[in-house]
């Protein structure tokens, strides 16, 4: 596809349920970004990849929080015993590298209901 | 801490008329910006940058301005188009950072 896919676009799920979002990137993008976006607020960066590796974790949420990417191409984020302030539009972004100010290409996002 | 601030929630605009969207920031590290717009049940898409070496970057009919001393930026859309009604966040990076800090977000209604 011509941009960034994410599924499911929207997810229910109970609370303590383990979930987990795709991210398709762009073909050949190096870089990889999730955000969270809690209602009413801004995008808050969690994680990035460079190729297959994730240098930084400090950006995610808890330890409930994990990711990972393989073939420097489909990326999964997640969520373990989910709680209901995980409530949010997980999107994914990609770059073709990590060099700064690089455009970002943002997928749909994957709204999650925590109940 | 909010280090990037969007006060308007919200800014209703005539078709045809300007539309200013305000963005402040704290971080005195930031030195480059970035308006983003966003449709419902989309990504944000990336609308237009600027460096701190500039204070304007024109691209059709959006221009974006930077007041380093106010720590404040503007995006203006002129003549604006119902099209033109979404979300626009403001973001910025430090030091070549790929991070990115977004706003809030101003949710742009233009009124045909």
């Amino acid at each position: 596809g011509a941009g960034v896919s994410q599924s499911p676009s929207n997810k229910v799920t109970e609370k303590g349920k383990d979930v987990e979002l795709r991210c398709d990137p762009i073909s050949g993008h190096t870089a990889l970004y999730w955000y969270r976006q809690r209602l009413g607020q801004g995008l808050e960066f969690l994680i990035y990849f460079q190729g297959n590796s994730a240098p930084d974790k400090s950006g995610l949420p808890s330890d409930r929080f994990s990711a990972e990417r393989t073939g420097e191409s489909v990326s999964t984020l997640t969520i373990q015993r989910t709680q209901q302030e995980d409530s949010a539009v997980y999107l994914c972004a990609s770059s073709l590298t990590l060099l700064g100010r690089e455009t970002q290409y943002f997928g749909p996002g994957t709204r999650l209901l925590v109940l | 801490d909010q280090q990037v601030k969007q006060n308007s929630p919200s800014l209703s605009v005539q078709e045809g008329r300007i539309s200013i969207l305000n963005c402040d920031y704290t971080n005195s590290m930031f030195d480059y910006f970035l308006w983003y717009k966003k449709y419902p049940a989309e990504g944000p898409t990336f609308l237009i940058s600027i460096s701190s070496i500039k204070d304007k970057n024109e691209d059709g009919r959006f221009t974006v301005f930077l007041n380093k001393s106010a720590k404040h930026l503007s995006l203006h859309i002129v003549p604006s188009q119902p099209g033109d009604s979404a979300v626009y966040f403001c973001a910025a990076s430090s030091g070549g950072s790929y991070q990115l800090t977004f706003g809030k977000g101003t949710k742009l209604s233009v009124i045909p």
